[in-house]
């Protein structure tokens, strides 16, 4: 399967503290993109990193790509109750459209 | 500003009846245009995608059909439905090829 996979599936923390997701992807990509789903909802993009890029940031997050390893991971400081959502990391390669993992459900405990 | 719209919101229908579901673009011109569904706790499984009007692009073989009558109108159908048809669709655009997709606010269809 070309899917991405994350890691992990689900994370539960206090408001405050940090949230990282991890996401591992299987081919040579264009770029990786970031999305966040609320319960029931559609996708919101968060952030994309081209495979050029090691590392970007947006307000609170923190993207990092290692092509070598075939993985990122975004991290979320200063977490709120507010960012409780399901985290999707999708890619996109030159032969194919965006491809999404399993994504990681955050819940964020006031 | 661009916006996507997507109805209906929720549909519960019966197996084997027909399905129509709508998306519309506005404030872009000829974006790219896609289908997902989406299982229960489950990521998105790229359906259709249009790069204009009248071109469709199948991802996955199955009971399911798109097509692209004007250049911001996408529409998914079915002539039968079939209990696994149940899921979340949702309906996407983006300009490019490589570029940030933006969704639609998605299509809760039961098949009972």
């Amino acid at each position: 399967s070309q899917q991405g996979e994350e890691d992990p599936q689900a994370l539960s923390i206090q408001e405050g503290e940090n949230a990282t997701m991890n996401c591992s992807y299987k081919t040579s990509i264009n770029n990786l993109q970031w999305y966040r789903q609320n319960s029931g909802r559609g996708l919101v993009h968060l952030i994309l990193i081209r495979s050029n890029e090691r590392e970007k940031h947006s307000g609170r997050l923190r993207v990092t790509l290692d092509t070598s390893k075939k993985s990122s991971s975004l991290l979320i400081t200063a977490s709120r109750a507010a960012d409780t959502a399901s985290y999707f990391c999708a890619y996109v390669t030159s032969g194919s459209r965006l491809t999404f993992g399993e994504g990681t459900q955050l819940t964020v405990n006031p | 500003s661009q916006t996507i719209h997507q109805w209906p919101a929720t549909l519960v229908q019966p197996v084997g009846s027909p399905l129509s579901l709508e998306c519309t673009v506005e404030g872009t011109s000829n974006p790219n245009l896609y289908w997902y569904r989406q299982a229960a706790g489950r990521g998105l499984q790229l359906l259709f995608y249009s790069v204009g009007i009248g071109q469709i692009s199948s991802e996955v073989p199955q009971n399911l059909s798109a097509s692209r009558p004007q250049d911001r109108q996408f529409i998914l159908s079915s002539k039968k439905l079939l209990l696994s048809d149940s899921g979340f669709y949702l309906c996407a655009w983006n300009l490019g090829e490589f570029g940030e997709q933006f969704f639609g606010p998605g299509t809760r269809l039961t098949v009972l």
